[in-house]
């Protein structure tokens, strides 16, 4: 596709319930990163992958979360036992490289009940 | 943690006013990027800065980074209701992940 989808665009879960959320880069891009986002505010770190590896997950809040990217393509982020606090807008973005532009999806908005 | 901090949080003003937007941080960083985020969308990059004292013009977007790398300023000349969104600074130290502002909320009224 022309952009970074991201699916699904809206997720409403019971705390204590497992989640994935789905990212697709632009073609051809070797960098993916997570980012997390309450309302109102910055993006937050969470996860960046160069390739199929995880270059940097010291973003990741606790042993709840995990993202993976098998192929060097699509990557799934992973949230085990949900809460709560969980809840927020989590990014997903893309770029040909490490330093290059980086490139967003539209997120998908987490809402734990 | 480099924590970049953004003022003003929020900000109402008419159309045709000028305004400026300040991203301050203790960390040095080897470049700097300024993004406007609107509601239900990712952020979309709007520059990106990387000499110490660099000022860069975008229509009537003016963007600085501080001569010690640490800080940067968004200058809105005639601001028009299209401006309005969520404007938030970035940095990046060498070949290491962004890390985000905390935002600048600005609402352009007709």
């Amino acid at each position: 596709g022309a952009g970074v989808s991201q699916t699904p665009s809206n997720k409403v879960t019971e705390k204590g319930k497992y989640v994935e959320l789905r990212c697709d880069p632009i073609s051809g891009h070797t960098a993916l990163y997570w980012y997390r986002q309450s309302l109102g505010q910055g993006p937050e770190f969470l996860i960046y992958f160069q390739g199929t590896g995880a270059a940097d997950d010291s973003g990741l809040p606790n042993d709840r979360f995990f993202a993976v990217r098998p192929e060097g393509s699509v990557s799934t982020l992973k949230i085990q036992r949900t809460e709560r606090g969980d809840s927020a807008v989590y990014l997903c973005a893309s770029s040909l490289f490490l330093n290059t532009e980086a490139f967003f999806g539209q997120g998908t908005r987490l809402t734990v009940v | 943690t480099q924590l970049l901090e953004q003022s003003p949080q929020f900000l109402s003003i008419q159309e045709g006013e000028n305004l400026t937007v300040y991203c301050n941080s203790s960390s040095v960083f080897s470049s700097l990027q300024w993004y406007r985020q609107e509601p239900g969308e990712g952020p979309v990059l709007l520059v990106t800065v990387v000499t110490g004292g660099e000022v860069k013009k975008l229509k009537r977007l003016t963007f600085q980074f501080g001569d010690a790398r640490k800080d940067s300023s968004l200058h809105i000349t005639a601001a028009q209701p299209g401006d309005t969104g969520l404007y938030l600074c970035a940095g990046r130290t060498g070949y290491q992940k962004v890390t985000f502002g905390t935002g600048t909320k600005l609402q352009v009224i007709p």
